[in-house]
């Protein structure tokens, strides 16, 4: 069945670094992929999408490219803030439309 | 527009009882789906309505089942509540389905069973 595999957190930078948080994904057919974002203290909402290969979501200054050849919807941001602590989460469509399959969050820490 | 709307908050049950908690979705949306997240487990799927049918449903014991109304507000309910129930609810609503389109998230109902 279909599946999610992301890095381990927690994932510890200083701000202005440069991150990437892996997303890795086995899949039948043409899932689409999500990144959602959980801040602290608030509910879970989409960070940005791609509905199929080659597409690039973007949002907030955060980027995800869907990688059919290397199965992979890795986030990466050129230079984190103190507000971009959360928890990440990666998703993909199931067979259907009618459910999400989530890796299990990759929580983010900023230092100043 | 009002958001994503889960009650009660916070919830403390004992082992045995069972619980219900409703979840409001947003105005015009059809698709409600309910989630179990846990610090171990991270988020898992309990199942999904679009008006009034169950289309979808997680691997979760019979003990946990749900409904949705006419109105699109939905309930889950959980039966002889186990200490490993404990984990916040989330349900999230969407006008065609989980898949297709961005999520709106309620904040939670927090489960604890003492």
């Amino acid at each position: 069945g279909n599946s999610v595999t992301q890095m381990e957190g927690p994932v510890t930078l200083s701000e202005e670094a440069f991150l990437t948080i892996n997303c890795t994904y086995t899949a039948t057919g043409y899932p689409s992929l999500f990144w959602y974002v959980q801040y602290p203290g608030e509910g879970l909402q989409l960070l940005l999408k791609a509905t199929k290969a080659d597409d690039k979501g973007s949002n907030k200054g955060f980027e995800a490219t869907y990688r059919k050849e290397t199965t992979s919807f890795h986030l990466e941001k050129g230079s984190v803030q103190v507000s971009d602590s959360a928890v990440y989460f990666c998703a993909l469509s199931g067979d259907s439309n009618y459910q999400l399959i989530w890796g299990a969050g990759t929580k983010l820490i900023i230092k100043p | 527009k009002a958001g994503v709307t889960q009650t009660p908050r916070y919830l403390i049950k004992t082992r045995g009882q069972q619980v219900t908690l409703s979840c409001s979705p947003i105005s015009g949306h059809r698709s409600v789906s309910w989630y179990q997240q846990t610090p171990g487990q991270g988020l898992q799927f309990l199942f999904e309505y679009f008006s009034e049918t169950q289309r979808n449903k997680g691997n979760f014991p019979g003990r946990f089942s749900g409904r949705q109304f006419s109105n699109s507000r939905s309930e889950m309910n959980v039966s002889t509540l186990e200490l490993g129930d404990s984990a916040l609810y989330l349900c999230a609503s969407s006008t065609t389905g989980p898949g297709g389109e961005k999520l709106f998230f309620g904040s939670g109902t927090q489960l604890s069973v003492l």
